[in-house]
């Protein structure tokens, strides 16, 4: 089945610095998806990708999708302390099939 | 606020027991998906629902099932229960199952004791 990694499990940031985490699907995927979930929170969606290729920004994050459509990045510049939380990857196959997330990223960030 | 409302919040129950997790959708969204969510771990998907019917499965235990009612409520099952049953567990909802970003309610936290 379907599987998607995620790395690095955990990532510690300096305060100022930047950072990118790497998101890799076993199979091509329709979509990739983005989500962020702060300590005791819920996940909640970032961007979702679509293109072969697609490079989007939010402000200091920047996400891209491969060109294979099977990896994913998330760059996160000039690290604040409100980045802290885990950052999920989720792919989804043909569209409608279930929406598969990565083992996620755990930001810690050092002031 | 998402919109996905999840009840209870909070549950503490005995191993062997059953318990029901209640999730409703946000206003329009047809399609549901269930989480679980153990201490410190990614999320692992337990099954999808549209419109009533079963969409995708995965993970689940045959001691856990789910559904989908006509009002597009579901309800996330759990019997026989064992102590690593113990976890945080998700419901979100879409408005179509694919392509879409799925909005996630603040979850079920199940202690199992």
């Amino acid at each position: 089945g379907q599987q998607v990694m995620q790395i690095p499990q955990y990532q510690h940031v300096q305060e100022g610095e930047d950072f990118t985490t790497y998101c890799n699907s076993s199979t091509t995927l329709s979509n990739i998806q983005w989500y962020k979930q702060r300590p005791g929170g819920h996940p909640v969606f970032l961007i979702q990708l679509v293109k072969s290729g697609e490079v989007k920004k939010q402000k200091r994050l920047t996400f891209q999708f491969g060109e294979a459509k099977k990896n994913s990045s998330l760059h996160i510049t000039a690290t604040q302390t409100t980045d802290v939380g885990t950052y999920f990857c989720a792919g989804q196959g043909a569209a409608g099939n279930k929406l598969t997330f990565g083992g996620g990223t755990r930001v810690l960030v050092k002031p | 606020d998402s919109g996905v409302t999840q009840t209870p919040k909070h549950l503490i129950t005995a191993t062997g027991q059953r318990v029901t997790l209640r999730c409703s959708p946000r206003s329009g969204d047809l399609s549901v998906y269930w989480y679980q969510q153990s201490l410190d771990q990614g999320l692992q998907f337990l099954i999808q629902y549209y419109n009533g019917e079963e969409r995708a499965k995965g993970n689940i235990l045959e001691r856990f099932s789910a559904q989908q009612f006509p009002d597009l409520h579901s309800e996330l099952n759990l019997s026989s229960l064992e102590l690593g049953d113990s976890a945080l567990y998700f419901c979100a909802s879409s408005v179509v199952p694919g392509g879409t970003e799925a909005f996630f309610g603040q979850g079920t936290r199940l202690t199992v004791v």
